[in-house]
């Protein structure tokens, strides 16, 4: 079975704080995405990494940042949290598409994030 | 850019009847994935689509792929209350990286 593994189910943090959320995987997968999920707005892409040190903005960067120091942890950080990054919080990961014709993306739980 | 559209956003409907739901995308693919998410859970692998005319079905869902039109249906067979959740589609750009595009979402409620 998959495991992707974020940290935190629930956060809450103050608005300046620097947040750190984490997110593990055991399939050796290349890919490793963090997306935001908000009522009405479906899934937005905010960073993703294709391999360890690579990383590639998504549509909605502002305001974050993240790190792939090994292949198995992507986080994401954000600088100096605001009350408009309140949100669910959603790691996936996904092999290449030349290691398998289905090349599922698995999501983690989600991390639903308050800042205040 | 690619982009996927689903319709409708919202879908509320009883038990026992039939619906489809649909996935729209602007550009050339030719792999598309179905996902479920119930409410304050994360998103579930339904059903993947790898080819023109593929369909895949398990139990009341049906999926499937036209390639041409740059369409994908998922089709619910008479609906029963635990097949509410939001369900997406997410499309593969082909040549493209290795991220999917996801459409909005459909939420759906059965009513009993």
């Amino acid at each position: 079975d998959v495991k992707v593994t974020q940290s935190s189910r629930y956060l809450v943090k103050r608005t300046g704080e620097k947040v750190f959320l984490e997110c593990v995987q055991d399939m050796d997968h290349e890919n490793m995405f963090w997306y935001r999920q908000d009522p009405g707005l479906g899934l937005r892409l905010i960073y993703f990494s294709y391999d360890v040190k690579m990383k590639e903005k998504g549509d909605i960067p502002e305001g974050y940042s993240v790190s792939r120091e090994k292949k198995e942890r992507f986080s994401l950080i954000l600088e100096s949290a605001s009350t408009n990054q309140t949100s669910m919080y959603l790691c996936a990961t996904r092999g290449h598409s030349s290691g398998g014709a289905k090349n599922i993306q698995y999501f983690g739980a989600g991390t639903r994030l308050s800042v205040l | 850019e690619l982009k996927v559209e689903q319709n409708p956003l919202f879908l509320s409907m009883q038990e026992g009847k039939n619906y489809t739901i649909y996935c729209n995308y602007s550009t050339t693919s030719d792999r598309l994935y179905w996902y479920r998410q119930d409410p304050g859970k994360s998103l579930e692998s339904l059903f993947v689509l790898l080819s023109n005319g593929a369909v895949k079905q398990e139990g009341r869902l049906m999926a499937s792929l036209d390639t041409k039109a740059r369409l994908s249906t998922l089709h619910i067979t008479a609906a029963v209350h635990d097949l509410s959740a939001t369900y997406f589609c997410a499309v593969d750009e082909r040549f493209g990286n290795e991220k999917l595009t996801f459409g909005t979402g459909t939420r759906l409620t059965i009513i009993p």
